[in-house]
């Protein structure tokens, strides 16, 4: 069965600088992997997602991806955060056969201070 | 272009009493899954559906039920809701399995007083 492990349950950085969330998965064939990002009491927006092809994948609001077979993980990194990207962030990953669900990690929440 | 539509946006219900969730998935999308997020929580599976029969079970209690309708649409049934019920019930869909992406819709929340 797949897994997802989020190690950082919060993190907060100062606004301007850099991030990076940790994502690790556990899953026995090709993973079809996800960021979503989720604001109190709202629905879950898709960051980006890798099928296939180049590791490093872009998303939207400036938010990049790196896939580590190697390392079994999906970091989500961004240069320099906005006040507005203080959410909720789930990695969740999926396969390509089965109608196959989403497993989410417990996700991050991030903090970002002035 | 089309989202996945949930209805209600929200509900509030009292305990013992029966809520039903309904989904419309994006046109032409074949499989839809529900989840239960509880406040404070990850998105947990509760069960998908593919071309209208039920595709994969996770941990839905046996006071729920759902089906998959003909144009695709689902629904699900919650009876003898209990106050741990409360939570964001979030629909998704996606075509030809997960490869090529799921769509989550805005999600009801269900308050149980």
């Amino acid at each position: 069965a797949q897994s997802v492990t989020q190690p950082d349950i919060h993190i907060t950085v100062s606004e301007g600088a850099s991030l990076e969330l940790r994502c690790n998965y556990s899953y026995g064939a090709t993973p079809y992997l996800f960021w979503y990002v989720q604001s109190p009491g709202q629905g879950l927006q898709l960051l980006l997602k890798y099928f296939s092809g180049d590791t490093l994948v872009q998303g939207i609001k400036g938010f990049e991806a790196e896939f580590k077979r190697s390392q079994s993980s999906f970091n989500l990194r961004k240069p320099s955060v906005h006040w507005s990207d203080a959410a909720e962030y789930f990695c969740a990953v999926g396969a390509d056969f089965g109608n196959e669900k989403l497993t989410f990690g417990t996700g991050t929440r991030l903090t970002i201070i002035p | 272009a089309a989202g996945v539509i949930q209805s209600p946006r929200h509900l509030i219900k009292e305990k013992r009493e029966t809520a039903t969730l309904k989904c419309y998935p994006i046109p032409r999308h074949d499989t839809v899954y529900w989840y239960q997020q509880g406040p404070g929580q990850d998105p947990q599976f509760l069960i998908s559906f593919y071309e209208k029969m039920q595709s994969d079970k996770g941990s839905i209690p046996d006071r729920f039920s759902a089906q998959q309708f003909s144009d695709y649409h689902s629904e699900l049934n919650m009876s003898s809701l209990e106050l741990g019920d409360s939570a964001l019930y979030f629909c998704a869909s996606s075509f030809g399995g997960g490869g090529y992406g799921y769509t989550f819709g805005s999600g009801t929340r269900l308050t149980v007083v």
